[in-house]
């Protein structure tokens, strides 16, 4: 089953403004990840948040997580025309050994 | 030095073949995974194999046989190939079992079913 759910599906922004991705979720997880898919290619993991952390940053990366509201968001700051890829968020659920991955949001950076 | 390789890229196939699709990781982890990617880009699990042992199957038809022969090598053979099985499988590895490691993603097999 599907677990995260990603908002918005779709995103456009200029270069050098920022985006911030969604994700729901609806069991209890151990952690959260976040990957990139650029066209054509395979994911990329960009970072781990756990589930008994609320924030978490790398580079232009910042990553939130509230396990109350079962959500994290993802903000790419300064972005630029080679962010343009699909985010996805993956959960590792309590118990289940394996990440189940949202649907994906689709962000196009135009330069 | 690619860290997860996928063989082959692109398969084009007819409905009732039989297939394979390699992969193989050097970076000595000790679990691999198969998803599988719809055309909605939807990622799924399909199998998960720790120290050459099965440890998730994801309720995939049998005509889908993974095997392990190592630890760096994980292939999956189809048999039987229908038109829904059209989609991009990705090979994956990480160092512990389940997720709780990032995971390694190869570049996929695009798989066209006619």
């Amino acid at each position: 089953s599907q677990q995260g759910e990603e908002d918005p599906q779709a995103l456009s922004i200029q270069e050098g403004e920022n985006a911030t991705m969604n994700c729901s979720y609806k069991t209890s997880i151990n952690n959260l990840q976040w990957y990139r898919q650029n066209s054509g290619r395979g994911l990329v993991h960009l970072i781990l948040i756990r589930s008994n952390e609320r924030e978490k940053h790398s580079g232009r990366l910042r990553v939130t997580l509230d396990t109350s509201k079962k959500s994290s968001s993802l903000l790419i700051t300064a972005s630029r025309a080679a962010d343009t890829a699909s985010y996805f968020c993956a959960t590792s659920d309590t118990g289940r050994r394996a990440l189940t991955f949202g649907s994906g949001t689709r962000l196009q950076v135009q330069p | 030095d690619t860290a997860v390789s996928q063989t082959p890229k692109y398969l084009v196939t007819q409905m009732g073949n039989d297939k394979s699709i390699k992969c193989e990781q050097n970076l000595g982890h000790d679990t691999m995974y198969w998803y599988k990617q719809d055309s909605k880009k939807f990622l799924k699990i399909m199998f998960s194999y720790n120290n050459k042992e099965l440890i998730i199957n994801e309720t995939v038809p049998n005509r889908f046989s993974p095997k392990s022969p190592d630890k760096a090598h994980l292939n999956l053979h189809i048999n039987s190939l229908e038109l829904g099985d059209s989609a991009v499988y990705f090979c994956a590895s990480s160092q512990g079992a389940g997720g709780q490691d990032e995971q390694f993603f190869g570049p996929g097999t695009r798989l066209t079913v006619l």
